[in-house]
C-alpha cells in the first residue's frame, strides 16, 4: 500500500539552528500538508500546498516557516531559528484532491529543540 | 470556525468489553468528520469517515461511528475490544467545501486490559 514517508524520525538541535524536515508523499497525490503536535495537545494544521504554492497556512506558519516542492518527489518543511516551542511531532500528508478527501499521514518527524 | 471535543484523554476497556470513545464537534458549515487511529511509532490511519450519507459509518478494524447532527457528535464504537486495538485516537472535523484542513481533538488513548 502506498504510504508517505518522512525523515528524519527524530532530530534534536540547538535553539537558533536552521532544520529542514524532508516528507515524500504519494506519487499520485496532488495536494500536501503539514501538521504539528506538541507533546500532550492536539494535532494542529500548519499548512497546504497545491500547484507550488501555499493554498492556506494558519496562524502558527509565521516566517520562520518556510514550505518547498524542490522537484518532483520531496515536499520540505523548514524552519530558519527554531526555537524552543519548535519541538513537536511534525506530521506530513497528501492527499489525491481538496476538502474532504482522505489524507495519509506519514509517521512523523520528531523535532526536539534544546 | 470548527473544533472538536473529545471526552476522556484515556480510556480503558477489558479485553472483549464494548469500546465507546466520545467526540463532539462544532461547525457553521455542514461538516465532514473522520476518525483516524494512531499505533505506536506509526503515522495517522484512517479509521472512518462520515461524508453526509449514511448517519452510520463502519470503519476498519471492526469499529464504526454514527453521525447525530442534534446531538453534534460522532462517537466512535466497536462492539468486542482486542488487544490489538491499543492506540491513539483522534477525532477530526473539515468542512464539506473548500477548507483544506483538518481541525483535530485532542486524542484519546485506549488500553486494552486483558
Amino acid at each position: 500500500e502506498p504510504e508517505v514517508t518522512q525523515t528524519p524520525s527524530h532530530q534534536v538541535t540547538q535553539m537558533g539552528q536552521e532544520v529542514i524536515l524532508r516528507c515524500v508523499p504519494i506519487s499520485n497525490h496532488l495536494y500536501f500538508y503539514w501538521y504539528r503536535q506538541i507533546l500532550g495537545q492536539k494535532v494542529e494544521f500548519l499548512v497546504s500546498f497545491y500547484n507550488n504554492e501555499i493554498s492556506e497556512k494558519s496562524e502558527i506558519f509565521d516566517d520562520q516557516f518556510s514550505v518547498e516542492r524542490p522537484d518532483g518527489s520531496n515536499f520540505t518543511l523548514k524552519i530558519r531559528s527554531t526555537k524552543l516551542e519548535d519541538s513537536a511531532m511534525y506530521f506530513c500528508a497528501s492527499s489525491t484532491r481538496a476538502g474532504a478527501n482522505v489524507l495519509t499521514f506519514g509517521a512523523g518527524s520528531r523535532l526536539t529543540v534544546l | 470556525a470548527q473544533s472538536v471535543t473529545q471526552l476522556g484523554s484515556h480510556v480503558s476497556v477489558s479485553e472483549g468489553a464494548l469500546v465507546l470513545l466520545r467526540c463532539n464537534y462544532s461547525s457553521s458549515v455542514p461538516p465532514y468528520l473522520f476518525w483516524y487511529v494512531q499505533y505506536p511509532n506509526q503515522g495517522l490511519q484512517l479509521l472512518l469517515k462520515y461524508t453526509s450519507a449514511a448517519t452510520l459509518v463502519k470503519g476498519i478494524n471492526g469499529f464504526e461511528a454514527e453521525f447525530k447532527k442534534s446531538e453534534t457528535s460522532f462517537h466512535l464504537t466497536k462492539p468486542s475490544a482486542h488487544m490489538s486495538d491499543a492506540a491513539e485516537y483522534f477525532c477530526a472535523v473539515s468542512q464539506i467545501q473548500g477548507a483544506q484542513k483538518l481541525v483535530f481533538g485532542q486524542g484519546t488513548r485506549l488500553t486494552i486490559n486483558p
